[in-house]
């Protein structure tokens, strides 16, 4: 079955540098994959979306990736502020015939921005 | 505030009861969707509405668990004999139809839009 991976739990970074989150999946490529973020005892909120035949994505300070061969997205944020310390999740939709919000969620990435 | 809005935000109960959790979408989204987060782990499916017709539900919903949307507005979550095992985090999300078409046979993605989330511990 389809699995998405987000490998570190929990990532710690100095205010102003860049931080890099990594979303793995398995099997096959989805059409779209999906950033989160996500503030403690809040509703995950919609960053950015990649598809398939996009390598990269910018909105602002953010930066999405999309590597098919490597079944892989990277998440970036640049001039890392400690406004920016949330988890981020990121997510596909499952299958192709389910529907566009029947989504996998990774377990998500806590980002800690030390000012 | 033209949100997604969930009520109750926490509620504590009892094993064995029942507990009822409503969400009204944003209002010119006609898909709605219950998630449910535990802590630590990352939102999981649980049923997916479009109006008023429960088009998708995942294994996790079981048949202690219902979701209606009678008039494709507003949708409530019931859970009848509550278990410790229910305490989490249950999201509403809804999001519009798709208006960009579809490629390769699915949807291009459209956003979809969480609520606040409702919180359950059962005690």
């Amino acid at each position: 079955s389809q699995k998405i991976e987000q490998n570190s739990e929990a990532l710690n970074i100095q205010e102003g540098k860049t931080a890099t989150l990594t979303c793995n999946y398995t099997n096959y490529s989805p059409a779209y994959l999906q950033w989160y973020r996500q503030d403690p005892g809040r509703g995950p909120v919609f960053l950015l979306l990649i598809r398939e035949n996009e390598k990269e994505k910018r909105k602002e300070r953010l930066k999405v990736t999309f590597d098919t061969t490597l079944k892989q997205s990277l998440f970036h944020i640049t001039a890392s502020q400690p406004a920016d310390s949330a988890t981020y999740l990121c997510a596909f939709r499952r299958g192709y015939g389910g529907s566009q919000g029947n989504l996998i969620f990774g377990k998500g990435t806590k980002l800690s921005v030390k000012p | 505030d033209t949100g997604v809005s969930q009520n109750p935000r926490h509620k504590i109960t009892k094993r064995g009861q029942n507990v009822t959790f409503r969400c009204d979408p944003i209002s010119e989204h006609n898909r709605l969707y219950w998630y449910r987060q535990t802590l630590g782990q990352g939102p999981e499916f649980l049923t997916y509405f479009q109006n008023e017709a429960q088009l998708e539900k995942s294994r996790l919903l079981s048949d202690r668990f219902s979701a209606e949307r009678p008039k494709g507005s507003f949708s409530t979550l019931e859970i009848q004999r509550t278990e410790q095992g229910d305490s989490a985090m249950y999201l509403c999300a809804s999001s519009p139809t798709g208006t960009g078409g579809q490629t390769r046979g699915f949807y291009s993605g459209n956003t979809i839009y969480f609520g606040e989330g409702s919180w359950l511990t059962v005690v």
